[in-house]
């Protein structure tokens, strides 16, 4: 059962462009939603996470936008740039022993120059 | 800096081996956690440890079983090796959680190709 679901899959945008990526959850005891970016041949790095408190947070070129009633969150890129280029996974947690994670299914971002 | 560590970046082993898989983090964190990362299914939990000696399952333990014996150590170990387990493996850990929270940290991964 895929409690965080992601799209796209892909996404191919122009420099300078927006990129958006969209996430949808089902467990409503989720209480934290982390964006994480990889690279190729690293391991994921939280980019920006929000707290259902708020509906939307902005570091720089990221923003997320959160809708606790519908359930979804989504991250966007302004300006994006050939160095955004990656592979983005949300994700989200509850409280508990160690407040694992659970990750969307990852888009893979190209920004073309 | 937070820096988690894998014993090997490529490791190729044949079908009903035993394979360790060795992560070691310097930051004190008190939760460690083995993913696996395949192409269209992200990130899924296999194991996590939340103090020395403690352990829980995650979403697909099937398969595999973890140590921590150590606090910067967690070693997952695959006790027969299948094929379908060949995929990308993840080390993460992180600070014991606050009220909300806390960021994970990556390590490089290792890809395991069971033959």
């Amino acid at each position: 059962q895929q409690q965080v679901k992601q799209s796209p899959q892909s996404l191919i945008v122009q420099k300078g462009g927006i990129s958006i990526i969209n996430c949808a959850y089902e467990n409503t005891a989720f209480d934290y939603f982390p964006w994480y970016q990889q690279f190729p041949g690293k391991g994921p790095a939280l980019l920006i996470a929000i707290r259902p408190d708020v509906s939307e947070k902005k570091e720089g070129r990221f923003t997320i936008s959160f809708n606790k009633s519908a359930k979804q969150f989504s991250l966007h890129i302004m300006d994006s740039q050939p160095g955004d280029s990656a592979t983005y996974f949300c994700a989200a947690s509850r409280f508990g022993s160690a407040r694992q994670l659970t990750f969307g299914s990852g888009t893979q971002l190209t920004v073309l120059p | 800096d937070v820096k988690v560590t894998q014993s090997s970046r490529y490791l190729v082993k044949r079908t009903g081996e035993k394979v360790f898989l060795e992560c070691v983090q310097d930051m004190d964190h008190e939760n460690m956690f083995w993913y696996r990362q395949d192409p269209g299914l992200g990130l899924r939990l296999i194991y996590f440890s939340y103090d020395v000696k403690m352990k829980e399952k995650g979403d697909i333990p099937e398969g595999y079983s973890v140590s921590r014996e150590k606090k910067e150590r967690f070693s997952l170990i695959l006790e027969s090796a299948s094929t379908n387990q060949t995929s990308m493996y993840l080390c993460a850990s992180s600070p014991i959680q606050g009220f909300y929270g806390n960021e994970q940290f990556f390590g490089p991964g290792t890809r395991l190709t069971v033959l």
